[in-house]
């Protein structure tokens, strides 16, 4: 069964750091777009960041410089290092599988459950 | 401020159609795929509508996407209870070499 799972949310104050984990299980994580999304309490969805198949990135201008989005192709796993937190990354973290039938990344057919993520003093 | 732009809210009756719109821009929309999620509270979004108007497995045909120009439509005919919930568009964008949300519409079944 295709199933993502993220970990790592946590309590941090302004300007700290952590970093949120994907697990990929029934497919293989490196063989797909990969997508972090989030999602602010009452707020709509947020793009983050995509890691393409070749290992190219992207980010959203609001992370870019903060946010390093990577992977661990044997682990099937994958990372997003939040550095300098300020309260408004407070959200929802998703990470969601882009698959390789879509004609665009942002088509995303897996999705986690969300890891919650607060930056509070 | 959301690069696509849909309306906050819509309401319906049951049994009733009704139609979701999306506006872009030449940078996105126009030129790229779009895809519809909705999201019930509490819960990750689904995918509903990819590549403008493809249907995921398990997605029922009173689901349908359609693209013209800078905007598109998501259509949900036959509506019940079930089908309240928030509804966003996706799309890339090739100017910010990023990937576009809309500000999401709430659907309410009345």
């Amino acid at each position: 069964e295709v199933q993502v799972v993220e970990s790592g949310g946590a309590l941090v104050q302004p300007g700290g750091s952590l970093r949120l984990t994907c697990e990929a299980f029934g497919f293989t994580l490196s063989r797909n777009y990969m997508t972090w999304v989030r999602q602010a309490p009452g707020k709509g969805l947020e793009w983050v960041s995509v890691i393409f198949v070749g290992g190219g990135t992207y980010y959203a201008d609001s992370v870019k410089d903060r946010f390093t989005i990577s992977r661990d192709t044997y682990k099937d796993t994958m990372y997003l290092q939040m550095n300098s937190l300020r309260a408004d990354d407070t959200a929802v973290y998703y990470c969601a599988r882009s698959p390789q039938y879509c004609g665009s990344v942002s088509c995303l057919d897996y999705w986690g459950q969300g890891t919650p993520v607060t930056v509070s003093s | 401020q959301s690069v696509l732009t849909q309306p906050p809210s819509l309401s319906a009756a049951p049994g009733q159609k009704v139609t979701i719109s999306c506006s872009g821009s030449s940078s996105n929309i126009e030129s790229n795929y779009v895809s519809w999620y909705h999201q019930l509270p509490g819960t990750a979004p689904k995918l509903l509508i990819y590549d403008n108007n493809k249907r995921p497995s398990g997605i029922p045909d009173r689901f349908s996407g359609s693209k013209s120009g800078t905007s598109a439509t998501l259509g949900i005919t036959g509506l019940h209870t079930g089908d309240e919930a928030d509804y966003y568009c996706a799309t890339w964008d090739d100017s910010l070499s990023a990937v576009v949300f809309g500000g999401g519409t709430k659907l309410t079944v009345l």
